[in-house]
């Protein structure tokens, strides 16, 4: 049973657009959120998180959102680069940082 | 700057054969852990450690062993390989729990 869903495999975005990535979660008890972003044959970088006590965290061009009451969180990237391009990863832990991972979304950013 | 380093980057076994996968990190963390990456399943924990001599399990166990002797090793043991192991492994690291983790660049394994 998936407890945090990435519903879209793969994202095609212009350059300069908007890029939008979801992840729905099932456990109102996740109080803490993160985005990884991962290139191939490299780990997973930290992108940026949000706690449950806000609904919005900024990062330069990048702005998750979390609703709480619908369990869901978004990545909003703009403008988008093509250096954005990675396969992108939410993930969910509390205090034990035991980190569950969505199964990710490839995005491409398209010159 | 190191970070996490992990070693080897690749291995292929046979079925029945046992090794370690090497974790180090050099950013005095007490937070380590254990991830294998497989198609359409996205990261999940094996086993994780909080501190020097205190490990856990996590999602993922089973055929696989820990120890954290070190703050600055965490090995992960496969005792007797099976092709279901065959996976990319990824060994993280951070100051504390709650604290984003740091990812190594991780052992592609492959077991005939």
């Amino acid at each position: 049973d998936q407890q945090v869903k990435q519903n879209s495999p793969s994202l095609s975005v212009q350059e300069g657009r908007i890029s939008i990535l979801n992840c729905d979660y099932t456990n109102s008890m996740f109080d803490y959120f993160l985005w990884y972003k991962k290139y191939p044959a490299e780990g997973p970088t930290f992108l940026i998180s949000i706690s449950s006590i806000k609904d919005k965290n900024e990062d330069g061009r990048f702005t998750v959102f979390l609703n709480k009451s619908a369990k869901h969180l978004s990545l909003h990237i703009v403008p988008s680069q093509p250096g954005d391009s990675a396969v992108y990863f939410c993930a969910t832990g509390g205090a034990t940082n035991k980190l569950i991972f969505g199964t990710g979304t490839l995005l491409a950013v398209q010159p | 700057n190191a970070g996490v380093t992990q070693t080897p980057k690749f291995q292929v076994l046979k079925t029945g054969q046992s090794m370690t996968l090497q974790c180090a990190q050099d950013m005095n963390h007490e937070y380590m852990s254990w991830y294998r990456q497989d198609p359409g399943m996205g990261l999940r924990l094996i086993h994780y450690s909080v501190g020097a001599g205190i490990t856990d399990q996590g999602e993922v166990p089973n055929g696989y062993n820990v120890s954290r002797s070190t703050t600055e090793d965490f090995p992960l043991r496969l005792l007797s390989a099976a092709p279901s192991q065959t996976s990319v492994y990824f060994c993280a690291s951070s100051y504390s729990p709650g604290q984003p983790q740091h990812f190594g660049d991780g052992t592609r394994l492959s077991i005939l």
